[in-house]
């Protein structure tokens, strides 16, 4: 199966900062890529996805790139907001379902 | 996107009682649902999935007696946690799947036992 490794936080970044969540998997396939965000007291949000190597996902001016060499998937942003303020799960995933990381608190103080 | 609705949002319940929470796919038809315990500061946690119309396949160490799930349609999953303890406590989540295997997850349930 799957399984995936991130940063563990809580990560405190000023606001205007620049983010980079770790995060890397070993899968016995080729899974597509996801990072999920959950805002306090909210259910998961699909942040963006990567689907295949070299694919690059954005979404709110985050961005992560497949990278099948190292099995990487870091998570970045050039300027965080203190919005951002969220856990940040990476996860594999594939028609089985997906694998989580543990998650990484975000928190954005202004 | 696809929207995926849970009832309850959060639900408070007597030790001993079973519980059922309804998971939702109001856009699209969900071939596979998904259903996530995830504990306070913790990850999330697979508990099962469920394919329509079939029997859910349990993760290892899920007590399918437990918590039981029925996926009789193709937008309606429900998992029925029976006699609870406070150790059941939890937010539990679901995700709905369609033909590209992309996830859409539910906002989650809030349960408590007391």
């Amino acid at each position: 199966g799957n399984s995936v490794t991130q940063m563990e936080g809580p990560v405190t970044l000023s606001e205007e900062a620049f983010l980079t969540i770790n995060c890397t998997y070993t899968a016995t396939g080729y899974p597509s890529l996801f990072w999920y965000v959950q805002y306090p007291g909210e259910g998961l949000q699909l942040l963006l996805k990567a689907t295949k190597a070299d694919d690059k996902g954005s979404n709110k001016g985050f961005e992560a790139t497949y990278r099948k060499e190292t099995t990487s998937f870091h998570l970045e942003k050039g300027s965080v907001q203190v919005s951002d303020s969220a856990v940040y799960f990476c996860a594999p995933g594939d028609a089985d379902g997906l694998t989580f990381g543990k998650g990484t608190h975000l928190i954005i103080q202004p | 996107g696809a929207v995926v609705s849970q009832h309850p949002s959060w639900v408070i319940c007597k030790s001993g009682t079973s519980v059922k929470i309804e998971c939702r796919s109001l856009d699209f038809q969900a071939t596979t649902m998904f259903w996530y315990r995830q504990f306070p500061k913790q990850s999330l946690m697979l508990m099962a999935t469920s394919n329509e119309g079939s029997k859910a396949t349990y993760e290892q160490g899920v007590e399918k007696d437990k918590f039981l799930i029925n996926h009789a349609s193709l937008t309606l999953s429900t998992l029925t946690v029976t006699s609870a303890h406070p150790e059941d406590s939890s937010f539990y989540i679901c995700s709905a799947s369609g033909l590209r295997n992309e996830q859409y997850f539910g906002p989650g349930t809030r349960l408590t036992v007391t």
